[in-house]
């Protein structure tokens, strides 16, 4: 079975609107932590947002947010404010175990590839 | 602060030869990873290294080996390379609050 799944093969979004980039994910490990990655077409991998299984509240880094359901397993990033510089590939993973010790493994998504429209 | 470096951008070599690539964490990042990319298989772990211990393992041939100094920085050597060995080779340190760091990747392709 997939760990990371992101259903969303590829996205439309106008300048300036928001979008929701879905992620949902499998474990049984009640220690995890999910991350979100943009990779434009340059081909570097851009740390966006990170969630920890345990953190009471939803991540948020200026115009990016986690909307994180733990019970659903899902791990939705929002992008508010499109611009056309968030043109890319998105990249969902997750890490098994707690943070620290030899926990630095990640299981990656198939990505998303989100187009913003001027 | 300077990100995560990686030497060299691009590699062409041929079938049969060796190739080694080269990362620099993050200051203060002790723990350096190593992820292939390729267009069908996407992302896949292939290690980590921990204060120049190898401390987990991906599922790929004993062709791919790595190590680290003891200054953090690390690199990965693969060899007999074959012609699906071509990918974009990504390191990425981390701190031990576990957010992972990329650097740029270096682009492999082999003839």
């Amino acid at each position: 079975a997939q760990k990371i799944t992101q259903t969303q093969p590829g996205m439309f979004v106008q300048e300036k609107e928001a979008v929701t980039l879905d992620c949902t994910y499998d474990t049984s490990d009640p220690s995890y932590g999910l991350f979100w990655y943009k990779q434009p077409s340059s081909g570097e991998m851009i740390f966006l947002i990170y969630q920890g299984s345990y953190d009471q509240q939803n991540a948020t880094e200026g115009r990016y947010s986690l909307n994180f359901q733990k019970a659903r397993k899902s791990a939705n990033l929002v992008i508010s404010a499109s611009q056309l510089g968030d043109s890319a590939m998105y990249f969902c993973a997750m890490r098994e175990g707690r943070s620290g010790g030899s926990n630095y493994k990640l299981t990656f998504g198939k990505g998303t590839l989100l187009t913003v429209n001027p | 602060k300077a990100g995560v470096t990686q030497t060299p951008r691009y590699l062409i070599k041929t079938r049969g030869q060796q190739v080694t690539l080269s990362c620099s964490p993050i200051s203060g990042h002790r723990s350096v990873s190593w992820y292939q990319q390729t267009p069908g298989q996407g992302l896949q772990f292939l290690f980590e290294y921990f204060s120049e211990t190898q401390r987990n393992k991906g599922n790929f041939p004993g062709r791919f080996s790595g190590r680290q100094f003891s200054n953090s920085r690390s690199e990965m050597n693969v060899s007999t390379l074959e012609l699906g060995d071509s990918a974009l080779y990504l390191c990425a340190s981390s701190n031990d609050r576990g957010s992972l760091h990329f650097g740029n990747g270096t682009r492999l392709t082999v003839t």
